[in-house]
């Protein structure tokens, strides 16, 4: 049963256009959400998160997006750039529970 | 800096030996947990542990154990390794209720 899911295994962009990437969920009893990002042969690193109360948290070139009627988050990375290339986790947590990630995205920026 | 380790990068096991995977922080963090990553599964977390000596079963336990003896340090036990063990393992820390993990470079475990 997967309660975070990231439908696209795969997304291609040109550099300086927008990245979006989406994430389900089904737990309504998760209150925060984060992106990491993953290059290969190395551990995720914490992009992003936002908390239930919000609707939208920003941080230069990434803005992640929280519709929680929709059980759905997007991040948005704009522009992307060829360094932005990489596996994208958003994760999900209920209050003092443990993180639950998604199946990840893979992100490819192309110059 | 947080700072999560793992002591191999790479490993090449045989099918049937017990394997040992070790993973240490330097932050004094309570909680650890151990992932394994495979391609369109995502992370799934294997064990956690909140205190030591303490430890709890993630989604996906079978064929794995694991040893909390002191607060710094988390091992992986693969009991006797299969070939559907072979993947990307991936430790992490935490303090107790923050959200944020503090991941490891990870171990790529191959069992032939």
């Amino acid at each position: 049963d997967q309660q975070v899911k990231q439908n696209s295994p795969s997304l291609s962009v040109q550099e300086g256009r927008i990245s979006i990437l989406n994430c389900d969920y089904t737990n309504s009893m998760f209150d925060y959400f984060l992106w990491y990002k993953k290059y290969p042969a190395e551990g995720p690193t914490f992009l992003i998160s936002i908390s239930s109360i919000k609707d939208k948290n920003e941080d230069g070139r990434f803005t992640v997006f929280l519709n929680k009627s929709a059980k759905h988050l997007s991040l948005h990375i704009v522009p992307s750039q060829p360094g932005d290339s990489a596996v994208y986790f958003c994760a999900a947590s209920p209050r003092g529970g443990k993180l639950i990630f998604g199946q990840g995205t893979e992100l490819s920026v192309k110059p | 800096d947080v700072k999560v380790t793992q002591s191999s990068r790479y490993l090449v096991k045989r099918t049937g030996e017990k394997v040992f995977l070790e993973c240490v922080q330097d932050m004094d963090h309570e909680n650890m947990f151990w992932y394994r990553q495979d391609p369109g599964l995502g992370l799934r977390l294997i064990y956690f542990s909140y205190d030591v000596k303490m430890k709890e079963k993630g989604d996906i336990p079978e064929g794995y154990s694991v040893s909390r003896e002191k607060k710094e340090r988390f091992s992986l036990i693969l009991e006797s390794a299969s070939t559907n063990q072979t993947s990307m393992y991936l430790c992490a820390s935490s303090l107790q209720g923050d959200y944020g993990y503090t991941f490891g470079s990870g171990t790529r475990l191959t069992v032939v």
